[in-house]
């Protein structure tokens, strides 16, 4: 069975500062991996994805994510944070194969501070 | 850009009654899902559909049901709903995977179900 770990319920930064989100997971062959960010009373909205090749992953609103074979890791992260970045953010796990259903980890609220 | 529709956007209910949920994916996509999320929890995965067929099937109750249409869009059936049952429903929508490609997820605003 797949799983995703975000260890982090919140992580707070200030406006300007690189953020981190950290996600790790576990799944059954090569790993489809996702982040999507949820503003309240919305829906999720897709930020970005690893499939296959360039480890680093570039994104929407300036985010990018590292994916890292070894540490079985797909971390989220943004040079400088800004204040709109603040909401829930979920990283999301499918196997390579099979099927697509969406693994979701429990989700970090990021609060960026002014 | 279209997006995928979901209605009605808000629905209560009584224990023990039915509810219909609906979902209009993105146009040209062909295959749709269904996310449970409770409050303060992650989506969960419910149940899938490729070209009108059952693709996958996850954490579904019994009481459920759900289908995809000739025009693509989906329902999903609940029946002798119980409170536990309260929670934001979504949508999403994607292109089947081929050509080397895996395609992400669209999802909907989501359907919030509260149940009396």
């Amino acid at each position: 069975a797949q799983s995703v770990a975000q260890p982090e319920d919140q992580v707070n930064v200030a406006e300007g500062n690189p953020l981190t989100v950290k996600c790790t997971y576990s799944v059954s062959g090569n790993p489809y991996l996702f982040w999507y960010v949820q503003y309240p009373n919305r829906g999720l909205q897709f930020l970005l994805k690893y499939i296959t090749g360039d480890n680093l992953v570039k994104g929407s609103y300036g985010f990018e994510a590292e994916f890292n074979k070894s540490q079985t890791s797909f971390h989220l992260k943004k040079p400088s944070a800004l204040v709109s970045d603040s909401a829930l953010y979920f990283c999301a796990v499918r196997d390579g194969m099979g099927r697509r259903a969406l693994t979701f980890g429990s989700g970090t609220r990021l609060q960026v501070q002014p | 850009a279209a997006g995928v529709i979901q209605s009605p956007r808000h629905l209560i209910k009584e224990k023990r009654e039915t509810a219909t949920l609906k979902c209009y994916p993105i146009p040209r996509h062909d295959t749709v899902y269904w996310y449970q999320q409770g409050p303060g929890q992650d989506p969960q995965f419910l149940i899938s559909f490729y070209e009108k067929m059952q693709s996958d099937k996850g954490s579904i109750p019994d009481r459920f049901s759900a289908q995809q249409f000739s025009d693509y869009h989906s329902e999903l059936n609940m029946s002798s709903l119980e409170l536990g049952d309260s929670a934001l429903y979504f949508c999403a929508s994607s292109p089947m995977d081929g050509g080397g490609m895996a395609y992400e997820q669209y999802f909907g605003p989501g359907t919030r179900l509260t149940v009396t």
